[in-house]
């Protein structure tokens, strides 16, 4: 079973939608969750973290459920702009100052116009 | 603004060559990543180092070893690149405390 575990994709949705996005992680010792965002031949990059009481940025909505090891992505009013693969990521403080930082494969997002 | 770079954005080698990746940071991290990325399969740890010459296996070392003699650096090494380790390359840092990873352009390495 992988670590981080998300639907792989492909959403297509037209412009304005409401789309969420899932991601599952086994390690019950992860400590920080974090979505990232790729866009395509490009580096991935954060988009945002997520805490346990939920968390929003403008269009974006973050949610932690702890009990079920689950994090989610809610973006709404989609834009072109959006169309990208979103990671989901999860760091667990391994001992010291060492962290390790587990991404998920990605799930790939195309709106529409 | 922190920076991430590495030292090839493509790479051609032959099978058997002996292959170095170079990433450099400049903002003093602690922790540095190896990823690979392949598509359906996403981002895969290869080596990740949290110290000057300390190394941590990652989900899939087998074929590759890394070097880490200075903080801002961190190399990985194709002993004998075979086919199978064409992909796309990913360096990423970052600091102890908050794990936001900074990631490098990439590499995309072809083995022939």
């Amino acid at each position: 079973r992988k670590e981080v575990e998300q639907d792989p994709g492909p959403f297509n949705v037209p412009e304005g939608a409401t789309v969420a996005f899932n991601c599952t992680y086994s390690n019950s010792a992860s400590q920080s969750f974090f979505w990232y965002r790729q866009d395509c031949r490009k580096e991935p990059k954060l988009l945002m973290s997520v805490y346990s009481s939920g968390n929003e940025d403008g269009r974006f909505t973050a949610q932690l459920n702890r009990a079920s090891q689950y994090i989610s992505l809610l973006i709404r009013d989609s834009k072109l702009s959006d169309s990208a693969t979103y990671l989901c990521v999860v760091r667990v403080i391994l001992s010291g100052s060492a962290r390790q930082l587990t991404f998920g494969s990605g799930t790939q997002l195309t709106v529409l116009p | 603004d922190v920076k991430v770079t590495q030292s090839s954005r493509y790479l051609v080698k032959r099978t058997g060559e002996k292959v170095f990746l170079e990433c450099v940071q400049d903002m003093d991290h602690e922790n540095m990543f190896w990823y690979r990325q392949d598509p359906g399969l996403g981002l895969r740890l290869i080596y990740f180092s949290y110290d000057v010459k300390m190394k941590e296996k990652g989900d899939i070392p087998e074929g590759y070893s890394v070097s880490r003699e200075k903080k801002e650096r961190f190399s990985l090494i194709l002993e004998s690149a075979s086919t199978n380790q064409t992909s796309m390359y990913l360096c990423a840092s970052s600091l102890g405390e908050t794990a936001r990873g900074f990631f490098g352009p990439g590499t995309r390495l072809t083995v022939l």
